[in-house]
């Protein structure tokens, strides 16, 4: 099946700084989502992005499905940014595979 | 509207014992999705739902574990004789009728320990 890996496993930032959040995945993919799980556990959808570029706030995030990758941008980081980010791909039109995830912690 | 939840929040369970976790989605979706989610993981699908048809199953770990949505709303989640690997937080998500494209609505979880 299809191996979704995300990179860094874990993140420490400053309040404000900037971050880039990668996931790759190893075959073609015709869905590709980005999430937040709080750390409450609540996981929110913020991107779906098979491909191309898109932005929402502070975050933006690009997918290059020719290369297997997707980019999730975070500017301005706030201590509210903090939790687990996960990229999830499908080949179809239900099936998602989570990658492991990014965990953020934005320090004030 | 409401989101999806989930009842109960916390289930602590003996060994051998059964459970049964709820989902409610949000009124009018039609695609309703299980995960289990272990401790530093991502979510792994369980099964999927369209209406009241499970359309897939494969990833249930074993026949201890069964799914319904017997009207197409509600959805049930039995878990026969638990055992201490069944431990995680169960999630429930529902996406509208636009299919594909559309956000998939994930509920506050059912965390499940087996003791």
């Amino acid at each position: 099946g299809i191996q979704v890996e995300q990179s860094p496993p874990d993140l420490i930032l400053q309040e404000g700084a900037n971050s880039t959040l990668r996931c790759n995945f190893s075959d073609s993919v015709n869905n590709l989502q980005w999430f937040h799980q709080n750390p409450w556990g609540q996981l929110i959808n913020l991107f779906y992005i098979p491909s191309g570029t898109k932005q929402n706030g502070r975050l933006s995030a690009t997918t290059v499905a020719t290369e297997r990758y997707s980019l999730l941008y975070i500017s301005s980081s706030q201590t509210t940014d903090s939790g687990v980010y996960f990229c999830a791909v499908g080949t179809g039109t239900y099936k998602y595979i989570f990658g492991t995830g990014t965990r953020l912690k934005v320090l004030a | 509207g409401a989101g999806v939840s989930q009842s109960p929040r916390y289930k602590v369970a003996k060994r051998g014992q059964d459970v049964a976790l709820r989902c409610d989605p949000i009124s009018g979706h039609v695609s309703l999705f299980w995960y289990q989610q272990a401790l530093g993981q991502g979510p792994e699908f369980l099964t999927y739902f369209q209406n009241e048809a499970q359309l897939d199953k494969s990833g249930l770990p074993s026949d201890r574990f069964f799914a319904e949505r017997p009207e197409g709303s509600v959805s049930t989640l039995k878990i026969q004789r638990t055992q201490q690997e069944d431990s995680a937080v169960y999630l429930c998500a529902s996406r509208g009728p636009q299919g594909i494209e559309e956000t998939q609505y994930f509920g506050p979880g059912t965390r499940l320990l087996v003791l």
